[in-house]
Formats: C-alpha cells, sequence, structure tokens
C-alpha cells in the first residue's frame, strides 16, 4: 500500500537544485521514509533514507519535517541525467518488509 | 551501493514456451529477494518474496503455478514464467535485501524485458 502522495511532475533547469515534496501524514513512529529514482527501461536506485534527522550522501539531501509527516528529496545540482521517475517511500526498515510503489514524481531537467 | 544483477536482460520468446530470468546479489548475501513487474508507464507492482530455502510468498493474484520462484542460494533467485503467453510481456525486476548497513535496504536488478510473441 502506497502511503505517500508525490506530484505527478515536475521541471528544473539544469545546474539548479530540484526540491521534489513528499507528504507521509499517516507515518508511524518507526517507519522511515526512502527514496528510489528510476531512470527509463532501468530498475530503480535507492538515493537515500531517513527516520527523522536530515540525510545528506553523495547522491541527494532528505529533509523530514519535525512532525515527519512529510519530507523533500533534494537534488542540489540537477543534471540532464537525474532526468527519471522518484519515488517516496515508507516503511519499517529491518523486517524484510516489501517496498510498495506509488506513482512517482516524473522530474525533468531541462538545459 | 550493492550490485545487483539480472539475467538474461531482454528475452523474445514464442507463446507456450517457458522462460527463467535469473537474479544475482554480485557483493552481499541476500536471504530475502523480491520480483516486481512493471508494464509500460505503470508503476512497479510487485509479485512475490523470495526466501531462500523456503517457499515464494506471492502477493495477491499472482499466479504461483505461472510465475516459479526458486532461492537455492544466498546470492542467486530464479523466476521462471511457465507456459508464457503475450500479456505476460512486461518489465521484470528483482530486489534483494542488504542487511550489511547500519539500516537495511534494498538494491534493484537493472531488470529484464521479455516480449512474448
Amino acid at each position: 500500500d502506497a502511503k505517500t502522495t508525490q506530484p505527478t511532475s515536475m521541471d528544473c533547469a539544469e545546474g539548479r537544485a530540484a526540491n521534489l515534496p513528499c507528504n507521509h501524514s499517516t507515518i508511524s513512529g518507526n517507519e522511515y521514509v526512502y527514496w528510489y529514482r528510476q531512470i527509463h527501461s532501468q530498475g530503480p536506485q535507492y538515493i537515500i533514507h531517513g527516520l527523522k534527522n536530515n540525510e545528506t550522501n553523495e547522491m541527494a539531501s532528505l529533509i523530514i519535517t519535525e512532525d515527519r509527516k512529510s519530507s523533500t528529496l533534494i537534488l542540489p545540482h540537477a543534471t540532464l541525467r537525474d532526468t527519471a521517475v522518484y519515488y517516496c517511500i515508507v516503511r519499517v526498515a529491518n523486517t524484510g518488509n516489501q517496498f510498495y510503489f506509488g506513482t512517482g514524481t516524473s522530474l525533468t531537467v531541462i538545459p | 551501493g550493492a550490485v545487483v544483477s539480472q539475467h538474461p536482460s531482454w528475452v523474445i520468446c514464442k507463446s507456450g514456451t517457458s522462460v527463467k530470468i535469473e537474479c544475482r546479489s554480485l557483493d552481499f548475501q541476500a536471504t530475502t529477494m523480491f520480483w516486481y513487474r512493471q508494464f509500460p508507464k505503470q508503476s512497479l507492482m510487485l509479485m512475490a518474496t523470495s526466501n531462500e530455502g523456503s517457499k515464494a510468498t506471492y502477493e495477491q493474484g499472482v499466479e504461483k503455478d505461472k510465475f516459479l520462484i526458486n532461492h537455492a542460494s544466498l546470492t542467486l533467485s530464479t523466476l521462471t514464467v511457465t507456459s508464457a503467453h503475450p500479456e505476460d510481456s512486461s518489465f521484470y525486476i528483482c530486489s534483494a535485501r542488504d542487511l550489511r548497513g547500519r539500516q537495511e535496504t534494498q538494491y534493484f536488478g537493472p531488470g529484464t524485458r521479455l516480449l512474448v510473441l
């Protein structure tokens, strides 16, 4: 069951930051927020995940609101290769539970 | 990130034949793998959970006798589409559960595109 809401599509200028929002108002205390992306005709690629603290890695930053009801994935300097469908998923970690994918956000990076 | 491979990357077969797709975790052991299916312009749909050394768990509406799953080792799961028909044409993707880090995550294979004629 997809328990997240994301905009269907977004555009971003190349070189600018891409901010992808996700609403997860029914998130439970032990559920993590995961972000994956899928470039056309490829398998999903793991980006980042977090529980309540903001997280950053070499790909992106994840900002989670204090009430945990929403989050934002930030790609600091978008490139054309970042054009993909981005999925926000909430699930309990370390349980072996499946990932249920929603419809995601189709991000187009414009030259 | 961890590496998960799939073989073949694409396959074309005649209606009525069986097709086997392999999913391998290359740099870690995975006691649990998952199989997904994705139709054009749609999201991934979970088909089944593959557990090493035990029977797979299928999602509602997925025929276990048609989609045979074997997870014989900690690095290999196979999906066999038996008696394939044109409606089985799809993009099949596996993922493997990685428990090495502080928290679990899952890594996905590149997918296998199946076309049944």
